[in-house]
């Protein structure tokens, strides 16, 4: 079975500039989490689609949007791209949503590195 | 501030020796898994236990959890080179009306040769 899948793995772009990320669950699997990681907040939980659904969100700013699809394939979008939005961008998905508790595993992609300049 | 906090932050041990990692957290769980990354690339799952667990194994991981003192340690025993690694717990928490998995910052593993 394929593994979670980001593209693309790589992006450079600069401040003000809007970019999409894109993330392909395991087969099966409804649910998919973003997490922003950078050196200095670490992790932080984004947002989990569920069934083309929001089902949960983080505190990041309105900049930070996604979607999901009725393939569960889901992008996320940061408009008006800042310096400090830099980071590690990664996806996970399971087969259940987290929607009341996270019990389920979470398959991680590689990710995506963001470089903002 | 992070609902886990892992300690200690950096770990070198030499290979063949037990590698222990802690975690802290503040709020209720229902239930803490701990995570592996390799430098710079995605999370691996390793192992999960729910709040009505005290420990769980899996090959050479041993996991406890202590809800009274909201804390849970990771054992890897007999360590290896390809231990080397970040090693995240994450609780699964509600934080603010969201449902959240929240990560620590990790504890930096290095295995000497």
């Amino acid at each position: 079975k394929a593994g979670v899948t980001q593209t693309p793995r790589y992006l450079i772009k600069t401040r003000g500039q809007q970019v999409t990320l894109s993330c392909s669950p395991i087969s099966g699997h409804r649910s998919v989490s973003w997490y922003q990681q950078t050196p200095g907040q670490g992790l932080q939980f984004l947002f989990e689609y569920f069934s083309e659904t929001q089902r949960n969100k983080g505190n990041f700013p309105g900049r930070f949007s996604g979607r999901q699809f009725s393939n569960s394939r889901s992008e996320m979008n940061v408009s008006t791209l800042e310096l400090g939005d830099s980071a590690l961008y990664l996806c996970a998905s399971s087969r259940t949503s987290g929607g009341l508790t996270f019990t389920d595993t979470q398959y991680f992609g590689p990710g995506t590195r963001l470089t903002v300049l | 501030s992070q609902q886990g906090e892992e300690d200690p932050q950096a770990l070198s041990i030499q290979e063949g020796e037990n590698a222990t990692m802690n975690c802290s957290y503040k709020t209720s769980i229902n239930n803490l898994q701990w995570y592996r990354q390799n430098s710079g690339r995605g999370l691996v799952h390793l192992i999960l236990i729910r709040s009505n667990e005290r420990e769980k194994h899996s090959g050479r991981l041993r996991v406890t959890l202590d809800t009274s003192k909201k804390s849970s340690s990771l054992l890897i025993t007999a360590s290896r080179a390809a231990d080397t690694a970040s090693y995240f717990c994450a609780t699964d928490a509600r934080i603010q009306g969201a449902q959240k998995l929240v990560f620590g910052q990790g504890t930096r593993l290095t295995i000497n040769p």
